[in-house]
């Protein structure tokens, strides 16, 4: 069965630094999807990031990037300038087939304050 | 953007009563929904996948009839908490799937409070 972990309870990270949360994950599939979900106190997920296994070049959309290292089945997100928008909960998260297809195995999650 | 609609957002009700929550996508037919609960500083946890016109696929550990699923239509499926007991006090959350765009979108939760 896969599971993910996030070893990171809680972090924190001052206003405009850089900050990175950690993911590990564990599959005996060589094709499958990860992700990393935002959820703020109004508790509305929402997609950060998504990374597909099969390409090599790491997933940026705008001051969030990932570092994947498949080999290490490792899936970290940094988060660069950080704002205080950014104060949340933070899920990593796999699926075999691209997030549309079959569900989400999520990690225990990661509560990111940014202190102004 | 495609949006998932959940409602309601949240209820409260006596122990002994049952309790609907609603999960609709707005512009996108949605063949697959899935629902999730999650307790308190934890994370999401699978309970039923719903597929239109068949029945719902139950997460080991989770009661079938305690938790009766529907998905009617390309657009609607709910989620009933029969016989609710404070035990079942959680947040609810659904997703849909969008087949046309590959993408997974989420509700915005139900948080039930059973007194």
């Amino acid at each position: 069965a896969q599971t993910v972990t996030q070893s990171q309870p809680e972090m924190s990270v001052q206003e405009a630094e850089t900050v990175t949360l950690s993911c590990t994950y564990d599959t005996s599939e060589s094709d499958y999807y990860l992700f990393w979900y935002k959820q703020p106190p109004s508790r509305q997920m929402i997609l950060v990031i998504r990374q597909e296994a099969y390409k090599q070049q790491n997933a940026t959309e705008n001051r969030f990037s990932v570092n994947f290292q498949k080999a290490a089945k490792s899936f970290s997100l940094k988060i660069s300038d950080s704002q205080l928008g950014d104060a949340a909960m933070y899920f990593c998260a796999y699926n075999n087939y691209g997030g549309s297809q079959g569900n989400l195995i999520f990690g225990k999650g990661t509560k990111l304050s940014v202190k102004p | 953007g495609a949006v998932v609609s959940q409602h309601p957002s949240w209820v409260i009700c006596k122990s002994g009563t049952s309790v609907k929550i609603e999960c609709r996508s707005l512009d996108f037919q949605a063949t697959t929904m899935f629902w999730y609960r999650q307790f308190p500083k934890q994370s999401l946890m699978l309970m039923a996948t719903s597929n239109e016109g068949s029945k719902a696929t139950y997460e080991q550990g989770v009661e079938k009839d305690k938790f009766l699923i529907n998905h009617a239509s390309l657009t609607l499926s709910t989620l009933t908490v029969t016989s609710a007991h404070p035990e079942d006090s959680s947040f609810y959350i659904c997703s849909a799937r969008d087949r046309v765009h590959e993408k997974l979108f989420f509700g915005s939760g139900t948080q039930l409070s059973v007194l």
